[in-house]
Parts: structure tokens; sequence; C-alpha cells
């Protein structure tokens, strides 16, 4: 299947710092979405971007949909330690219809 | 207002029994989505349905598994002859829209003995 190359893999940082994470692809996505998981749950959706070159926040979360429609990068600005959890992002291609490809996750440890 | 509603949350099963799951979408949402998480990894999509309707299930394998959503009730995965490969969280998701973002579930954690 279409992969998604999601990086870091894991982050570990001090409370207050902040966080950029983000991935590619080589082919175009028209959605791009950002997730959040925290053990034991679902993901819950985060942000949503729709138009190439989009920036779109969500209170200390700004994501933006890359020009060229292959990337999208998530920032988390002053981090505190109930940001802890595996952030997904997810891109939906015009020709998969309705189905959502995942990267593999960047696991964010926040340091009090 | 209820999410998608997932059950059972954990599931135990001895190597060649099924496995049946079930999944009640958000209040109005016609598109359900199943997908399969394996440890410390993504998620990764099986199957896309619509009411009594599967609209792509490139990501199921060919044998053994299969999902139904039926007019009335629960979406369903299915796995027959379960094994220990097929231990995992699976996870269904739906949505109003097909271009909207998901609404996940709390998932199944499937463990196979």
């Amino acid at each position: 299947g279409q992969q998604l190359n999601q990086s870091p893999q894991s982050m570990f940082i001090q409370e207050g710092e902040d966080v950029s994470m983000n991935c590619t692809s080589s082919s175009i996505f028209n959605t791009w979405l950002w997730y959040k998981q925290e053990p034991g749950e679902g993901p819950v959706l985060l942000i949503a971007l729709y138009k190439a070159g989009e920036l779109t926040s969500n209170g200390r979360l700004t994501a933006q949909f890359g020009i060229t429609r292959k990337d999208s990068f998530l920032n988390i600005s002053a981090s505190i330690p109930s940001d802890v959890g595996i952030y997904f992002c997810a891109g939906r291609k015009e020709t998969s219809g309705s189905r959502l490809t995942f990267g593999e996750g960047t696991q964010l440890t926040v340091n009090p | 207002n209820a999410g998608v509603m997932q059950n059972p949350r954990h599931l135990v099963r001895r190597r060649g029994q099924e496995a049946r799951l079930r999944c009640s979408p958000v209040k109005g949402h016609s598109h359900v989505y199943w997908y399969r998480q394996l440890p410390e990894e993504g998620l990764k999509f099986m199957v896309y349905l619509q009411k009594e309707n599967i609209i792509d299930e490139s990501g199921m394998p060919k044998e053994r598994f299969s999902a139904e959503f039926p007019k009335e009730g629960p979406s369903i995965l299915r796995i027959q002859q379960v094994v220990r490969g097929d231990s995992a969280a699976y996870f269904c998701a739906s949505s109003q829209d097909r271009t909207d973002g998901y609404t996940f579930g709390s998932g199944t954690r499937l463990t196979v003995v």
C-alpha cells in the first residue's frame, strides 16, 4: 500500500518547548489529517486540511498542507504534559475514494 | 451524543475459534471503516462499508475475514479460525460524508492464545 513517511519516530522534550513533526509522500494527497492517540484509546482527530497551502490552527496546534500536496507538518507550541501520546498523519488520495492512509506515528514524551 | 461504540473492548480467542467484533457508528453516519493496528505501528486500512454495501475491501485478507454493515444494527467484522497473527487492535471509524475526517471508536483488542 501507499506509504506515508512520518518523522520523527519519537521525541522527548521538556514542558514548554515547541514540537514539530511532518509527513511526506511520493504521491499527491487531496486531504491531510492529524490524529492523536493515547494508550488504550482510538485516534482522535486534531486538524483536517483540504487545500494545498492551507494553514490551520487548533489551540496550540498548527498544521499545514504542503504546497506540493505531498507533505504536511504539525507544530505544537508550549508543550504540556498532557500532550503526551502518539501523533499520526493521515492522507486521502483522489484515487483512493474515502480510504485514509496513515503514517507510522510520532511518539511524543513531555517531561515536566 | 455517543461517539463510535465498539465492543467488546477486549476479546480473547483460542486458535481456530471465531472472533466477532461489533461497531455502532456515530448516529447519522452512514460510512464505516475498519482498521487494524499492530503494537507500535500505524493503522492499516481493512474495509470501507456503507449501509448494506462493501465499498472497498482492498485491505482485507482474502480468507477468514469478512465484514458487514446491515440495514439495521451494528457493523460486524468477523474473523474465522483465528491464528496468533490476528492478535491486534481493531478500530472502527465512521463519517457522515466520504470526504470527512473519521471519528474512531476505542477499539477491540483481540488476543489469540
